[in-house]
């Protein structure tokens, strides 16, 4: 059964351009999940998605952005780029929504380094 | 705002000797724990859970204990061996009155060494 997948696996863009970043879950999940790593700093929450809508969001700009397909892969949008969003972007899925037992499962993540 | 944590930023071992990372969190409205284990230049990869309603969940060689009343929570891996060397992430996730969150809140990690 193939992970979750993550395109592109590096993107280089320099400040004030808009990234775009992908993610297919694995089969069956409905849910999509994205955080962030920056150097030195832990995963932290950004967006999650289920459905098609955006079900919660952490602290983060509203130029954090995203959508959900209808084959539930999805979408993340960075606009407006700033030196400090050069980090290691992360997608996960997960099978159960609503319930306590959230495991998630991430893919190999998007290096987004902005000049 | 730390909610999880692990004060260790890195363990070493010998191989076939245990191994325990430890984690911290202060919100008592998490419900459900999990550690994940990450090499460089890859996603994390789930290894284990426990909800708050069991204190030890036992998975071949990783066992997860939680104590609710301390709030720590650690991971055991028994016996140690060279390839689970890598950096090992605690994630919390917990229930608003609306909810499931959908948010993991993870600790900054441990990295464990592995010494052949």
């Amino acid at each position: 059964e193939a992970g979750v997948t993550q395109s592109p696996t590096h993107l280089i863009k320099t400040r004030g351009q808009q990234a775009t970043l992908r993610c297919s879950p694995i089969s069956g999940h409905t849910s999509v999940y994205w955080y962030q790593q920056a150097l030195g700093l832990g995963l932290q929450f950004l967006l999650w998605y289920d459905e098609g809508e955006e079900r919660n969001r952490g602290n983060f700009p509203p130029r954090f952005s995203g959508r959900q397909f209808p084959n539930y892969s999805s979408e993340l949008n960075v606009n407006a780029l700033e030196l400090e969003d050069s980090a290691l972007y992360l997608c996960a899925s997960s099978l159960s929504v609503g319930g306590w037992d959230n495991e998630q499962f991430f893919g190999p993540g998007t290096r987004l380094t902005v000049l | 705002d730390q909610q999880v944590k692990q004060n260790s930023p890195s363990l070493s071992v010998q191989e076939g000797r245990i191994s325990i990372l430890n984690c911290d969190y202060t919100n008592s409205m998490f419900d459900y724990f999990l550690w994940y284990k990450k090499y460089p230049a890859e996603g994390p990869t789930f290894l284990i859970s426990i909800s708050s309603i069991k204190d030890k969940n036992e998975d071949g060689r990783f066992t997860v204990f939680l104590n609710k009343s301390a709030k720590h929570l650690s991971l055991h891996i028994v016996p140690s061996q060279p390839g689970d060397s890598a950096v090992y992430f605690c994630a919390a996730s917990g229930s608003t009155g609306s909810g499931n969150t959908g948010k993991l809140i993870f600790g900054q990690g441990t990295t464990l060494q592995v010494k052949p």
